[in-house]
């Protein structure tokens, strides 16, 4: 099955730098790569998402890039704030009825 | 904004006893998902349920956990006999369409003594 790896598993920026998480994927196959933002307390957000058809996809201060030849994708936060600050998770997804795979995610600090 | 919700926070009980998680999904959506997060591991999946019926089931899914859409709002997990391995944190999640654009709830920490 999709095995999905992610790295830093912490990360600590200042505020107004940039962040950048990565994860790698094992199944060439899969074709939608989600990544989800959670608060203490709170269960995973979806923050944006990306298809395998797209190299690039960018909502504001967050963009999402996609290397389908290297099985990676990476979350980009520029000009990063306090409330950034959260752990991140990226997820893999095959298709069909099989379920979404996550990494093991990236707790981001952003320092003021 | 509509969201998933889930009682109780948490959930404290003995080991070998039964316990019931519940969580009411986004009114129009359809499928609904169970995950867990052991402490500094992976989210990993649990269950799919769409149609009144399991649609896909884990390793971890065995014959000691079990799902229930009893009505037209809540979706339970029930964990017949509690192990000291089902610690966790234990999401819901609902989709208006398949496998994408998940929205989960808050989670039910489950401590099992």
């Amino acid at each position: 099955g999709e095995n999905v790896e992610q790295h830093p598993s912490t990360l600590s920026v200042q505020e107004g730098d940039s962040a950048v998480i990565k994860c790698t994927y094992s199944d060439s196959a899969s074709n939608y790569f989600p990544w989800y933002k959670q608060e203490l307390g709170k269960g995973p957000q979806l923050i944006i998402d990306i298809r395998s058809n797209v190299g690039e996809k960018k909502d504001q201060r967050i963009a999402v890039t996609l290397n389908k030849t290297a099985k990676h994708f990476s979350l980009h936060i520029t000009e990063t704030q306090p409330e950034d600050s959260a752990v991140y998770f990226c997820a893999a997804l095959l298709g069909g009825n099989t379920p979404l795979v996550f990494g093991k995610g990236t707790r981001l600090s952003v320092i003021a | 904004e509509p969201e998933v919700t889930q009682t109780p926070s948490h959930q404290v009980t003995q080991m070998g006893q039964e316990v019931i998680l519940r969580c009411v999904p986004i009114s129009n959506h359809l499928y609904f998902y169970w995950y867990r997060q052991i402490l500094g591991q992976k989210v990993e999946f649990l269950v799919s349920f769409y149609n009144n019926e399991i649609s896909e089931k884990s390793e971890i899914f065995d014959d000691q956990f079990s799902v229930e859409r009893p009505d037209g709002s809540n979706f339970t997990l029930k964990i017949r006999s509690t192990k000291l391995e089902d610690s966790a944190m234990y999401f819901c999640a609902s989709s208006a369409g398949g496998n994408e654009k998940l929205f989960f709830g808050s989670g039910t920490q489950l401590s099992v003594l």
